[in-house]
């Protein structure tokens, strides 16, 4: 089983609603990330988790907080969003996130697509 | 800095060959991705290079040059399905291992 899942496939919300994205993986992955990938883009890394810890955060704003209840588990914290955030949010999992020379990559989830109005 | 080229867009025909390339800049290497995306969906994972030479799986294949910082994919035997944005990405062990995506070629099979 390679599979990453995700929930809700779509989001629409308001600028001042508070609501959250979630992530499943049962690969045993250790790794997890959250991308944001805008149309005809390539997807920006947003956060890395390495054994449950926060262990990358691309400067992301506040307005996105991270979780990750256990290994299995990824949640994004939506709240405040402005428009410019709609976006196509990918969740990736990874055996490892520092690899040394093993081909393991990074599996993506199918992504929700948010809108915020 | 970090770079990574590929062409935004390329066509091709039903049943022919493509190859699509990759030249990147990056601080460091620690091997470079090819991934297929279809519009609306996730990227999935074609290939993985690290070492320089071809490596070859079904009617796909990616080929790596380390000490020219170059790369392609090679699609034979096109199909519709294969109309996709084709994603080129490098690790780069010099900035913790992230994964750094190029901005994809967009590929439009002809039939």
């Amino acid at each position: 089983d390679t599979e990453v899942t995700q929930t809700p496939k779509h989001l629409v919300m308001g600028m001042t609603n508070k609501k959250s994205l979630k992530c499943e993986q049962h690969m045993g992955h250790r790794a997890m990330y959250w991308y944001k990938q805008k149309a005809k883009k390539p997807p920006e890394l947003m956060f890395v988790y390495s054994y449950e810890k926060l262990s990358i955060n691309e400067s992301v704003p506040s307005r996105f907080s991270p979780e990750c209840p256990n290994s299995s588990l990824l949640n994004l914290h939506l709240h405040a969003l402005q428009p410019e955030d709609s976006a196509l949010y990918l969740c990736a999992s990874s055996q490892e996130h520092r690899w040394g020379t093993t081909t393991d990559t990074q599996y993506f989830g199918p992504g929700t697509r948010l809108t915020v109005l | 800095g970090q770079n990574i080229d590929q062409p935004t867009e390329m066509t091709a025909t039903e049943g022919a060959i493509v190859q699509i390339n990759c030249t990147y800049q990056t601080s460091g290497f620690n091997g470079l991705f090819w991934y297929q995306q279809h519009a609306g969906e996730a990227p999935t994972f074609l290939s993985y290079n690290v070492l320089d030479g071809l490596e070859e799986k079904g009617r796909f294949s990616s080929f790596l040059s380390r000490s020219k910082g170059y790369s392609y994919l090679l699609l034979k035997e096109l199909q519709m399905k294969d109309s996709a944005s084709y994603l080129c990405a490098v690790r780069d062990n010099h900035r913790d291992d992230k994964i750094i995506f190029g901005k994809g070629t967009r590929l439009h099979i002809l039939p």
